[in-house]
């Protein structure tokens, strides 16, 4: 069974507007953390923003939010006051602590920001 | 800079040639992996490595090897490539897997091509 779904293979925003990336997660285990990391066209895996299963508030790094919604298995990426820089492919991925070994991705959301 | 330092950047070689992809990290990290990303398949382990002389294979190890003789290098070889290795490759560090709350740092990825 996939353990991380991403649901939304594309989106397209106009520049300056917030968007929100999708991410649901499947574990068994209590304790696992959640990532968000950034693809841009150069190919590079940039790491974004950290929420981990235990933490009470969600995760903010700048422009960059994490809704995280534990009862829903949810982990939700936001990204206000979009720039064109922000067009790359984003990855909603998961360490459990029994599989601490890998980390596990989600297939990916494209996102476009329209000027 | 702390950082994950991954050569070549890009490669091309012809089936069956022997090629080594190096991986360097200077962030003292205990863990140490390598995934290759493919369209479709998104990103899969191939080896990780959870301290010096420590390894283990991941979801597709199959045609691989790798050696963990110091801390901060973590070597892929490819004894005889094939055409379904072409693929982009990625090597990440982090800390121990002890804590699953640790996010990996990525290489710039190498982009290698087996014809």
């Amino acid at each position: 069974a996939q353990k991380i779904t991403q649901t939304q293979p594309g989106m397209f925003v106009q520049e300056k507007e917030a968007v929100t990336l999708d991410c649901t997660y499947d574990t068994s285990d209590q304790s696992y953390g959640l990532f968000w990391y950034k693809q841009p066209s150069s190919g590079e895996m940039i790491f974004l923003i950290y929420q981990g299963s235990y933490d009470e508030q969600n995760a903010t790094e700048g422009r960059y939010s994490l809704n995280f919604q534990k009862a829903r298995k949810s982990a939700n990426l936001v990204i206000s006051a979009s720039q064109l820089g922000d067009s790359a492919m984003y990855f909603c991925a998961m360490r459990e602590v029994q599989g601490a070994q890998k980390l596990v991705f989600g297939q990916g959301t494209r996102l476009t920001i329209n000027p | 800079e702390a950082q994950v330092t991954q050569n070549p950047r890009y490669l091309i070689t012809v089936t069956g040639k022997k090629l080594t992809v190096t991986c360097s990290q200077n962030m003292n990290h205990e863990y140490m992996s390598w995934y290759r990303q493919d369209p479709g398949l998104g990103l899969r382990q191939i080896y990780y490595s959870m301290n010096v002389e420590v390894t283990d294979k991941g979801d597709v190890p199959e045609g691989y090897k790798v050696s963990r003789k110091e801390k901060r290098n973590f070597p892929l070889i490819l004894e005889s490539p094939s055409p379904n290795q072409t693929s982009l490759y990625f090597c990440a560090s982090s800390l121990s897997t002890g804590y699953y709350n640790s996010p990996l740092h990525f290489g710039n990825g190498t982009r290698l091509t087996v014809t």
